[in-house]
């Protein structure tokens, strides 16, 4: 079964610090990996995913991710956090089974100060 | 173009009664999905259609029907709600499976007494 561990449900920055968000995941098959965001009261929003291909993936906001298949990780990075960063992130998988959606992690709150 | 809507933004119901969250996209989208979302939970698929007419169980059914009689909408049912439910619940689309963006609404709001 395909599953996603955030490490970390509350991550806290200063605005210009690195941003490390930690996304390991389990799938049998090669996964299709997510990162979307979740700004307060509203939907979740596509960050960024890798499929395949180029395993450092650019997405929007100045985040990126990179695909480790040997760490079965896709961590998320900015570096440099701003102030309208806060909010709450999910890492997801999809593994590419019949009847299966996306499986999302339990998601990361992060906080920046000024 | 509105992407995914929601209604109602909020409710709040008595144990034992019944409601519908309406969920409409106008992206003409083949797949959508109802998720619940609960705190230090992440999002769980409650169910999920690959088109109109068709429908399928997701992670966490029980308590809940959809029915998807047009396209472009996706209906929530809770026949007897419970405080079990009290959650906010997402809807989404997306054009296609595996690598296609899910694109989400702005959540429900439910609170069962």
């Amino acid at each position: 079964a395909q599953s996603v561990t955030q490490l970390g449900s509350h991550v806290s920055v200063s605005e210009g610090a690195l941003v490390l968000l930690r996304c390991n995941y389990s799938s049998s098959v090669p996964p299709y990996l997510f990162w979307y965001v979740q700004y307060p009261n509203q939907g979740l929003q596509l960050l960024l995913k890798y499929t395949t291909g180029a395993t450092l993936v650019k997405g929007i906001n100045g985040f990126e991710a990179e695909f480790k298949k040997s760490e079965t990780s896709f961590h998320l990075t900015k570096p440099s956090a701003h102030m309208s960063d806060a909010a709450e992130y999910f890492c997801a998988v999809w593994a590419n089974q019949a009847g299966t959606a996306l499986i999302f992690g339990k998601g990361t709150t992060l906080s920046v100060s000024s | 173009n509105a992407g995914v809507t929601q209604t109602p933004k909020f409710r709040v119901l008595k144990t034992g009664q019944s409601m519908t969250l309406l969920c409409a996209q106008d992206m003409n989208h083949e797949y959508m999905y109802w998720y619940r979302q609960d705190p230090g939970m992440g999002l769980r698929l409650i169910h999920y259609s690959v088109g109109e007419g068709t429908t399928a169980k997701g992670e966490v059914p029980d308590g809940y029907n959809v029915s998807r009689l047009k396209k472009q909408n996706f209906l929530l049912g809770l026949e007897s709600a419970a405080p079990s439910q009290t959650s906010v619940y997402f809807c989404a689309s997306s054009y296609g499976q595996s690598v296609e963006t899910q694109y989400f609404g702005p959540g429900t709001r439910l609170l069962v007494l």
